[in-house]
């Protein structure tokens, strides 16, 4: 158990569908991520939010939509996805330390995401 | 192009032996490196980390070591239990100029024999 959930484990979605992914934590951290991890490649980072703020966007195709609306809570919007964005997507969280340097990163179990 | 690289994508080790995962990087303006472990199923845990003012850092069974004239650094674990047998990612972030983040390897699998 690291403090950070992801929910849900499991999901399977048609093309024409829209879902969301969510992540929560309590560790009082101040910057969340939202990581893709693909077969046989490296965990992709999709976007950052520090102090709810988004500061990094990985060239993310704009189906896939983020929203953090407060320090314990993030969203990942899902609208008409790909066979290939099937992967784990997984959440993580830090503090946030001076200079804008980010602390190790808890992650959650993930969330393995399945378009068909 | 990547960033951090682990050029073993597995390794197989016999309980008690010593583990040796390594990583190399190529972003001189990386200045802190992490090794995350990674059960099936389960996110990635945070297990040892070390700063660039370093060259060795070590917790219980697990060192890390930094070349940072080669851009190299490697995570021994010994003795290996096969309770080891996971993904091992390594990590590198600079912590200098705001906006950081963290760059993560491939990952090696390490499988520990009893």
């Amino acid at each position: 158990e690291t403090g950070v959930t992801q929910t849900p484990r499991h999901l399977v979605m048609g093309m024409t569908n829209k879902k969301s992914l969510k992540c929560e934590q309590h560790l009082g951290h101040n910057a969340m991520y939202w990581y893709k991890q693909s077969a046989k490649k490296p965990l992709e980072l999709m976007f950052v939010y520090s102090l709810e703020e988004r500061v990094e966007n990985n060239s993310v195709p704009s189906r896939f939509s983020p929203e953090c609306p407060n320090s314990s809570h993030l969203f990942l919007h899902l609208h008409t996805l790909q066979p290939e964005d099937s992967a784990l997507y997984l959440c993580a969280s830090s503090p946030l330390g001076q200079g804008g340097f980010f602390g190790e990163a808890f992650f959650g179990q993930g969330t393995r995401l399945t378009v068909v | 192009d990547q960033q951090v690289k682990q050029n073993s994508p597995s390794l197989s080790v016999q309980e008690g032996r010593i583990s040796i995962l390594n990583c190399d990087y190529t972003n001189s303006m990386f200045d802190y490196f992490l090794w995350y472990k990674k059960y099936p199923a389960e996110g990635p845990t945070f297990l040892i980390s070390i700063s660039s003012i370093k060259d060795k850092n070590e917790d219980g069974r697990f060192t890390v070591f930094l070349n940072k004239s080669a851009k190299h650094l490697s995570l021994h674990i010994v003795p290996s239990q096969p309770g080891d047998s996971a993904v091992y990612f390594c990590a590198a972030t600079g912590t200098q100029g705001g906006s950081e983040k963290l760059v993560f390897g491939k990952g090696t699998k390490l499988t520990v024999n009893p």
